[in-house]
């Protein structure tokens, strides 16, 4: 799986877009773009994937460059339950070995009151 | 609906004993993932099944390391031998397919520590 780069910490107020951004570079064509977080002592939750299309669903927004190399996740509104880790994650759509995720480091989000 | 569940909750055990994880996954759900997570880092693969069988093991970190899910649904991960290294929150996963784009939800984790 392709490898992802997304800076250690990022705050937003309350109320503000929260713009969370990942870079893919070596993304192939037949891999998707995930994001989970993980809210203190909590598992990761899944919040959106997208592969070539931007998407949107209850959670948030994912924006994919034309070219597929780097993305936006967007939280519209955000709120104090939105501080979090934020992982971006990225995997091949096809073959059985490819179903385990690779998590890195992930952006720490912290929103202000 | 309900979710992944994982018991205990939290494990305390001395350093050479066994101990036995377990985790609950979404009725139907065909896989099954087992993560662990130490202090400050991101999750790391641990073992992977799809249905009874472990499809790839590839990140168990050593033969004192085992999991089986002999009907396909409940799991359990067993620790032989535990060393203070060992200590971490493991969780665990689950989603209808194994490929994507079929998500994985993860349950609240098991907190080990060895002592």
């Amino acid at each position: 799986d392709a490898k992802t780069t997304q800076p250690p910490s990022m705050d937003c107020a309350e109320g503000r877009a929260a713009n969370l951004p990942c870079n893919h570079s070596t993304i192939s064509g037949n891999e998707y773009v995930y994001w989970y977080r993980q809210i203190h002592s909590q598992g990761p939750q899944y919040i959106i994937h997208g592969l070539k299309n931007n998407e949107t669903n209850e959670m948030a927004s994912l924006i994919i460059t034309e070219d597929r190399k780097s993305s936006t996740l967007i939280l519209p509104h955000a709120t104090l339950r939105d501080t979090a880790v934020y992982y971006c994650i990225v995997r091949v759509a096809l073959y059985s070995s490819a179903s385990k995720i690779i998590f890195g480091s992930g952006t720490r989000l912290s929103i202000r009151p | 609906g309900a979710g992944v569940s994982q018991t205990p909750s939290n494990k305390v055990t001395e350093k050479g004993k066994y101990v036995e994880l377990r985790c609950d996954p979404i009725s139907g759900h065909t896989a099954l993932y087992w993560y662990r997570q130490s202090l400050g880092q991101g999750p790391e693969f641990l073992i992977y099944f799809q249905g009874t069988g472990a499809a790839d093991d590839s990140g168990l970190p050593n033969d004192r390391f085992f999991a089986v899910r002999p009907e396909g649904s409940v799991s359990t991960l067993k620790i032989q031998r535990t060393e203070r290294g060992d200590s971490a929150v493991y969780l665990c996963a689950s989603s209808l397919l194994a490929q994507p784009p079929s998500e994985q939800y993860f349950g609240p984790g098991t907190r080990l520590t060895v002592t």
